[in-house]
């Protein structure tokens, strides 16, 4: 299966310990966002990056918030001291490389997703 | 800041009615794409549309790009009940940026 690959698909934690969510991109892809989503809503992004770099981090809150995307190995986001607030799932994504400035785009191919519960 | 707005919000229809959501937006995007999305699992890209006035079809689903590439809608003939989602658009900024609709939840009853 070379889809794109979230662990672990549910994480309990409890306020003020810490929540790594990892994701494997698809084979290829080296282009990897991050989205996240509450019941009934939409998908909020958080963080676009590339291998060892991050390019947009615009969603993502400036505290507790992190990610990181290695030369080896999955991109992590990282909660840290976690709220009740930061309960949700959230959507890991990967494209593959663009050419930039022409009517070709991207699209995400998406995981299914970590489901984070804070008690 | 670009949005995107969905309508509507909710829709529940008998199998076999036809149906059109719609996606519309201030901006200006490279390409608008629509995705679907099941409970409990991520959202699965249906389609993408590049040019301005595009229509494309997916079996029973039409999909058309506005002229000025910043509204997009769906349409839905004869719905089944394995249509039943929430169906996502999203602008693509040369994919530097994907912002995402709120969605429309949509439930086909039989």
């Amino acid at each position: 299966n070379a889809g794109v690959m979230q662990n672990p698909r549910h994480l309990v934690r409890r306020r003020g310990q810490e929540a790594r969510l990892r994701c494997s991109p698809m084979k290829g892809h080296s282009h990897v966002y991050w989205y996240r989503q509450l019941p009934e809503e939409g998908l909020k992004f958080m963080v676009y990056l590339q291998k060892e770099n991050i390019i947009d981090e615009s969603g993502m809150p400036k505290e507790r918030f992190s990610a990181e995307f290695p030369k080896e190995g999955p991109s992590i986001l990282r909660i840290q001291q976690v709220v009740r607030g930061d309960s949700a799932a959230y959507f890991c994504a990967s494209s593959p490389i663009l050419n930039f400035g022409t009517s070709l785009s991207g699209e995400l191919f998406f995981g299914e997703g970590s489901r984070l519960t804070v008690l | 800041t670009q949005l995107l707005e969905q309508s509507p919000q909710f829709l529940s229809i008998q199998e076999g009615e036809n149906l059109t959501v719609y996606c519309n937006s201030s901006s200006v995007f490279s390409s608008l794409q629509w995705y679907r999305q099941e409970p409990g699992e991520g959202p699965v890209l249906l389609v993408t549309v590049v040019t301005g006035g595009e229509v494309k079809k997916l079996k029973r689903l039409t999909f058309q790009f506005g002229d000025a590439r910043k509204d997009s809608s769906l349409h839905i003939t004869a719905a089944q009940p394995g249509d039943t989602g929430l169906y996502l658009c999203a602008g693509d900024n040369y994919g530097q940026n994907f912002v995402f609709g709120p969605g429309t939840r949509l439930s086909v009853l039989p």
